[in-house]
């Protein structure tokens, strides 16, 4: 059974920092583009960002709303991916679901559970 | 980047019934459009990619079509464990984007 869990959400000061990470099991992680994609109450999925797999060099491409802000990387030895986030703003405030893209460049066959992060004062 | 329009927001349907759900792109383009299906507490799943092909292991009654601009999503007849959110999603032009979601609950 395929399996994504993310954790590390929780409340943070604008400003801060925080780091989430995605556990996955039961699908070839280290061949899997891993995404980010965040929902904010009320509002539609945003795509955060990828990193691609050691074939692709773990190459990593992001959405203009995070880029230089949010760092993505992966432990393929741990089937971990990870979304460091840092200067977070209030309207960061979102789920956020990391993604295992299959075959298919931008399809997320895929999905976790989601983890809540809160930037507030 | 394409921006991706739902409608309804929210879809009434009884058990049974037959729910069409729409999705409309700001840009044309040909099939790269999936559709999500995500219920509370759950992952959310991949029902349709290439617009109109199931995924593995969906049940036949969710059926995808469309081109261009519009694309549609047609569940023939609704089961209880289909009433959740619907997201469609194009993947043909950088950056990846989604509708809003339609919510679709039980009459």
């Amino acid at each position: 059974e395929v399996q994504l869990v993310e954790s590390g959400g929780g409340l943070v000061q604008p400003g801060g920092s925080l780091k989430l990470s995605c556990a996955a099991s039961g699908f070839t992680f280290s061949g899997s583009a891993i995404h980010w994609v965040r929902q904010a109450s009320g509002k539609g999925l945003e795509w955060v960002g990828r990193v691609r797999s050691k074939a692709n060099s773990y190459a990593t491409d992001y959405a203009a709303s995070v880029k230089g802000r949010f760092t993505i990387s992966r432990n393929d030895s741990k089937n971990t991916a990870y979304l460091q986030m840092n200067s977070l703003k209030t309207e960061d405030t979102a789920v956020y679901y990391c993604s295992a893209q299959g075959p298919v460049a931008g399809l997320f066959d895929y999905w976790g559970q989601g983890t809540l992060v809160t930037v507030s004062s | 980047e394409i921006v991706m329009t739902q409608s309804p927001a929210t879809l009434s349907v009884s058990p049974g019934e037959r729910a069409t759900l729409s999705c409309r792109a700001s840009q044309s383009f040909s099939s790269n459009l999936a559709w999500y299906q995500r219920k509370p507490g759950q992952a959310a799943r991949l029902l349709i990619y290439g617009a109109s092909t199931r995924a593995t292991g969906i049940p036949a009654r969710f059926s995808g079509s469309g081109s261009g601009t519009e694309f549609t999503l047609t569940i023939s007849s609704l089961q209880s464990e289909d009433f959740a959110v619907y997201y469609c999603q194009q993947y043909n032009n950088w950056p990846w984007t989604f509708g809003q979601g339609t919510k679709v609950e039980i009459k």
